[in-house]
């Protein structure tokens, strides 16, 4: 079984600081990484994925993930992060079966203060 | 042109009532979920159906009935309601195979049992 782990649950930063968002997985089989995002009261958003390939994955709003096989690690980075990036970040993984489920680590929140 | 839209997306209802949260996607996709958001912000999958089949069945209680029409529309009946099934609903669907596993969330359905 998979499991996922995002120690901090929330984290404070300032504005036009770098940040850094931890996720820890475990799975006995290779499996696909997610990071989605959730603003208040919305729906969750993919942000990035890791299927296979590059292990440094991107997206367009200038967050980037790095998949680390041996220390089994999907850390979210920013170099800058702004005030509208204030949101519930969710690590999941999914294994490569048939059923395609997320599993879920707990959140975290990221607070950029001015 | 939503792509996963959910109806409706607050319900307030007394326990014991019954209720129906609905969920339809157009994006072509072939399996769709429904997850469980508790109070702490944690997301678990309930049930998925792909090409109108269960595939996945979590430790859910049997007062939980998902129903899918066609590939499209995937819906959750909940019989008796209690209070802790206060939550945020969230439907998403995906298309089964390997390599494109993104799973697209709806805006969520807010249940409040009172």
């Amino acid at each position: 079984a998979q499991s996922v782990t995002q120690l901090d649950s929330q984290v404070p930063v300032f504005e036009e600081a770098p940040v850094e968002l931890r996720c820890n997985y475990s799975s006995s089989v290779s499996v696909y990484l997610f990071w989605y995002v959730q603003y208040p009261n919305q729906g969750l958003q993919l942000l990035l994925k890791y299927l296979s390939g590059s292990t440094l994955v991107e997206s367009i709003n200038g967050f980037e993930a790095e998949f680390n096989k041996s220390q089994t690690s999907f850390h979210l980075r920013k170099p800058s992060v702004h005030i509208s990036d204030t949101a519930e970040y969710f690590c999941a993984v999914s294994d490569m079966d048939s059923s395609y489920k997320l599993i879920f680590g707990s959140g975290t929140r990221l607070l950029v203060r001015p | 042109d939503t792509a996963v839209s959910q109806t409706p997306k607050y319900l307030v209802t007394q326990m014991g009532n019954d209720k129906s949260i609905k969920c339809e996607q157009n994006l072509g996709h072939d399996t769709m979920y429904w997850y469980k958001q508790d109070s702490k912000k944690f997301l678990k999958i309930m049930f998925s159906y792909n090409n109108k089949e269960l595939i996945i069945n979590e430790t859910v209680p049997n007062r939980f009935s998902p129903k899918s029409p066609d590939k499209a529309h995937l819906n959750l009946h909940i019989n008796s309601l209690e209070l802790g099934d206060s939550a945020v609903y969230f439907c998403a669907s995906s298309h089964r195979g390997q390599g494109n596993t993104e799973a697209f969330f709806g805006q969520g359905t807010r249940l409040t049992v009172v």
